[in-house]
């Protein structure tokens, strides 16, 4: 099946600091998600992008769906940015779709 | 509109019992899956229902299955339940379509811990 690889693993920031979060796939993709899990643990959706680039915010994210990446970029951070970020492909299989996770990148932002 | 809604929040059960866990979809999603989350493992697909019909299945084993309801609304049950079997389970709901209908958006799931 696709394989989904985040990186970093973890992060850790300053408030205000700009970081960049990437994800990379093994093979052609319907469509990809960004979510923020909280610590409560729902997935919160932050971007549908199967390809090119959307801006919500401080937060952006672009997808180049022919070299099989996306990048979350996240500016002027703030302590409540903390949390794992996950990026999933959606794939048709059978005759439905199904979400491949990455295995996310756990951010932490410092005051 | 309301979101994905997962009912209970917390479970705790003893090795061997069964547990029915439910979810109910946006209005107007078709499309349920539901996903195991794992330190271990990390998120994975278990299956998914459109129209009441199961369309996908992950790997897993026979004790874990669900059911869709003419209104959307999905159960899913494990049987015969193991330690390993503790875990955040995540519902997603999406109209099930192509393009933009397989924008899946997630319940707050369900922590469920067998001791």
């Amino acid at each position: 099946g696709i394989q989904v690889e985040q990186s970093p693993p973890d992060l850790i920031l300053q408030e205000g600091a700009n970081s960049t979060l990437r994800c990379n796939f093994s093979d052609s993709v319907n469509n990809l998600q960004w979510f923020h899990q909280n610590p409560w643990g729902q997935l919160i959706n932050l971007f549908y992008i199967p390809s090119g680039t959307k801006q919500n915010g401080r937060l952006s994210a672009t997808t180049v769906a022919t070299e099989r990446y996306s990048l979350l970029y996240i500016s002027s951070s703030q302590t409540t940015d903390s949390g794992v970020y996950f990026c999933a492909v959606v794939t048709r299989e059978a005759a439905g779709n199904k979400l491949t996770f990455g295995g996310g990148t756990r951010v932490l932002v410092k005051p | 509109k309301a979101g994905v809604t997962q009912t209970p929040r917390y479970l705790i059960k003893t090795r061997g019992q069964q547990v029915t866990l439910s979810c109910s979809p946006i209005s107007g999603h078709r499309s349920v899956s539901w996903y195991q989350q794992t330190p271990g493992q990390g998120l994975q697909f278990l299956f998914e229902y459109f129209s009441e019909t199961q369309r996908n299945k992950g790997n897993f084993p026979g004790r874990f299955s669900g059911r869709q309801f003419s209104n959307s609304r999905s159960e899913m049950n494990v049987s015969t339940l193991e330690l390993g079997d503790s875990a955040l389970y995540l519902c997603a709901s999406s109209k099930g379509q192509g393009g933009t209908g397989t924008e899946a958006f997630f319940g707050q799931g369900t922590r469920l811990t067998v001791v």
